[in-house]
């Protein structure tokens, strides 16, 4: 049972273009969400959050919108540089616990 | 770097053996959470704890797993006679204490376990 899916398991986008990950999710208890982008063989890293009493956020070329009543957020990056080129995790907290459930990844490609 | 440290970044084990993972926390930090990786898969988690308590181990096997976080030194995840489904990415992350909801977690680097 997947609560938080990221059904692209891959994304392949022109250096300069937009990039747009999609992540959607099951669990209404939800209500902080994050973006962690993972290089191989290194930990995630932190990108972006958004609580769920907003529906943007914004923090130079990323930018997150949530669309709670659709239960779906996305991950904007624009302009896409040839080193966003990772793994990105979309992850969920519910305000009850503190862990994160992650779903499986989008490997995004930036082409030169 | 002050970042969450995590040793051995490579561990062999044979069946059977005895696996021990390390996690330092970022300094400041009291809350760390083991988190495991299948191939191809995403971060699951596992347990969270606070110095020298558990305060959530609903995502770690019954038997054969434990985990600890002393009040002095790092926290450990051990895996007892490791049988190779065990083989994955180990994740430790780390937030501050006094962290509302919505906290960031940080991670470290990962152990990635490989059992013969």
């Amino acid at each position: 049972d997947q609560q938080v899916k990221q059904n692209s398991p891959s994304l392949s986008v022109q250096e300069g273009r937009i990039s747009i990950l999609n992540c959607d999710y099951t669990n209404s208890m939800f209500d902080y969400f994050l973006w962690y982008k993972k290089y191989p063989a290194e930990g995630p890293t932190f990108l972006i959050s958004i609580s769920s009493i907003k529906d943007k956020n914004e923090d130079g070329r990323f930018t997150v919108f949530l669309n709670k009543s659709a239960k779906h957020l996305s991950l904007h990056i624009v302009p896409s540089q040839p080193g966003d080129s990772a793994v990105y995790f979309c992850a969920a907290q519910p305000g009850s616990a503190r862990q994160l459930t992650f779903g499986s990844g989008t490997q995004l490609t930036v082409l030169p | 770097n002050a970042g969450v440290m995590q040793n051995p970044r490579h561990l062999v084990r044979r069946r059977g053996q005895e696996a021990r993972l390390r996690c330092s926390p970022v300094k400041g930090h009291s809350h760390v959470y083991w988190y495991r990786q299948l191939p191809e898969e995403g971060l699951k988690f596992m347990v969270y704890l606070q110095k020298e308590n558990i305060i959530d181990e609903s995502g770690m096997p019954k038997e054969r797993f434990s985990a600890e976080f002393p009040k002095e030194g790092p926290s450990i995840l051990r895996i007892q006679q490791v049988v190779r489904g065990d083989s994955a990415a180990y994740f430790c992350a780390s937030s501050p204490l006094l962290a509302g909801r919505g906290e960031t977690q940080y991670f470290g680097p990962g152990t990635r376990l490989l059992v013969l």
